[in-house]
């Protein structure tokens, strides 16, 4: 199984970019790279998705080194709404979503 | 706007009853998946299902939980016996295609006392 590692939590302010960090050493060849953004009582919600290289929306960006080991979601001038967990699961590792990272933006 | 619906939204029961969780997809999406929240495990997938058929159920628990799709449009999770380490918040999501990107429903937040 490709297991993910990612930060358990991570504070931040208004206004500043947010950049969380995935670890995936054993990524398969035809894994999607996917974040998801989960809001308490609430199922988890599609942010972005990548295979390699960078990957830019309206809400984010998703870098992805050319080895694919790992992918940083990067949320520019977050407000308090981001405050979520934000999960980066693999297909290869059974869509383990786990406990994800925790966001939490302060006034 | 296209929504996966669970039901029911909360389901409080006694130890030992027969617990079933309904779930729609979304129309035209060809893979369900079933999960668990819990505050220990976090989010994990119990099984999922692509054109009803299931394709992978070994996150979840066989000698008392069983998922099915009667059809294209309802998914089911039943647990029985349910007992207290069941209570968790169960998702069903859908997708167009296996890998493709997944839709949840808004849970159904089971408590066995």
């Amino acid at each position: 199984l490709a297991k993910t590692t990612q930060p358990i939590s991570m504070d931040s302010y208004e206004g500043q970019e947010v950049n969380i960090t995935c670890s995936h050493n054993n990524i398969a060849t035809n894994d999607y790279i996917t974040w998801y953004q989960q809001f308490p009582s609430q199922g988890p919600r599609f942010i972005i998705q990548g295979y390699k290289t960078k990957v830019t929306n309206e809400v984010a960006s998703l870098f992805i080194p050319a080895d694919r080991k790992s992918s940083t979601l990067s949320l520019p001038r977050v407000s308090l709404s981001d405050t979520a967990v934000y999960y980066c699961p693999l297909f290869s590792n059974k869509l383990t979503f786990g406990g994800g990272t925790r966001v939490l933006v302060k006034p | 706007d296209a929504r996966v619906t669970q039901t029911p939204r909360h389901k409080v029961t006694e130890m030992g009853q027969e617990v079933t969780m309904r779930c729609q997809p979304i129309l035209g999406h060809n893979t369900v998946f079933w999960y668990r929240q819990t505050m220990m495990q976090g989010l994990e997938l119990l099984a999922y299902f692509r054109n009803r058929a299931p394709l992978d159920d070994s996150g979840m628990p066989k000698d008392r939980f069983s998922a099915e799709m009667p059809d294209a449009t309802l998914a089911t999770l039943k647990i029985q016996p349910s007992e207290p380490r069941d209570s968790a918040v169960y998702f069903c999501a859908s997708a167009r295609e296996g890998r493709e990107t997944q839709y949840f429903g808004p849970g159904t937040r089971l408590l066995v006392l």
